[in-house]
């Protein structure tokens, strides 16, 4: 079955360390994108992909970049890790139409200490 | 961008209908209203859609009044595994989702 997936789904890190989140889908979306959720906050996004070498910021990008060389991965990377970053990561994906379902990952849990 | 606004929380019980409001009075007319539903932590799932017309489908109904401010998510009877955090989203721009902080709906036995 086609499916989303991120790795890992638990990382623990040290401030100013880079860390790179990975994000795989294999329905052959056009869209993908990722959101941090925070208690108080929802879901906020942070970038997101309409297709090959297309990447743009969402509302919450400082501090975060993806790059996107193929359909089914987009990797989220934190250059410098902050604690303001521990956050549950989600990546989603969908098609690409106006009516298309998005599909999320099951999260990944990042502490930064 | 459509700002959508919930209650934060409400209770509803066991096997009883599940009514879950929700305005969008802001919504341009090519917007369509989404819901989601994540339960524990696990990622969101999708539950319906719609634009103007009402929809159902095997898990829920989506009323959207006629002047597409508000609509109501139903969830015909609602069982203890519907206990989740319910999110009504609309899409906007070149195709995203926004996501407000969503409803955390109880199911009492």
């Amino acid at each position: 079955d086609a499916e989303i997936t991120q790795s890992p789904r638990h990382k623990i890190t040290e401030t100013g360390r880079q860390v790179t989140l990975a994000c795989h889908q294999t329905w052959n979306h056009n869209n993908m994108f990722w959101y941090r959720q925070d208690l108080g906050h929802g879901l906020r996004l942070i970038h997101y992909s309409y297709g090959v070498h297309d990447t743009n910021k969402g509302e919450v990008s400082d501090g975060y970049s993806v790059s996107r060389s193929n359909t089914e991965d987009l990797p989220l990377t934190l250059e410098s890790a902050a604690s303001s970053q521990t956050s549950v990561y989600f990546c989603a994906s969908r098609p690409g139409g106006r009516t298309d379902t998005q599909y999320f990952g099951p999260g990944t849990r990042l502490t930064v200490l | 961008d459509a700002k959508t606004t919930q209650p934060p929380s409400m209770d509803c019980a066991e096997g009883r209908a599940a009514n879950l409001p929700c305005n969008h009075s802001t919504i341009s007319g090519n917007e369509y209203v989404y819901w989601y539903r994540q339960i524990h932590s696990q990622g969101p799932q999708y539950i319906i859609h719609g634009l103007k017309n009402n929809e159902t489908n095997e898990m829920a109904s989506l009323i959207i009044t006629e002047d597409r401010k508000s609509s109501t998510l139903i969830l015909p009877h609602a069982t203890l595994r519907d206990t989740a955090v319910y999110y009504c989203s609309t899409l906007y721009g070149n195709n995203r989702l926004a996501f407000g902080k969503g409803n955390q709906v109880v199911v009492i036995p």
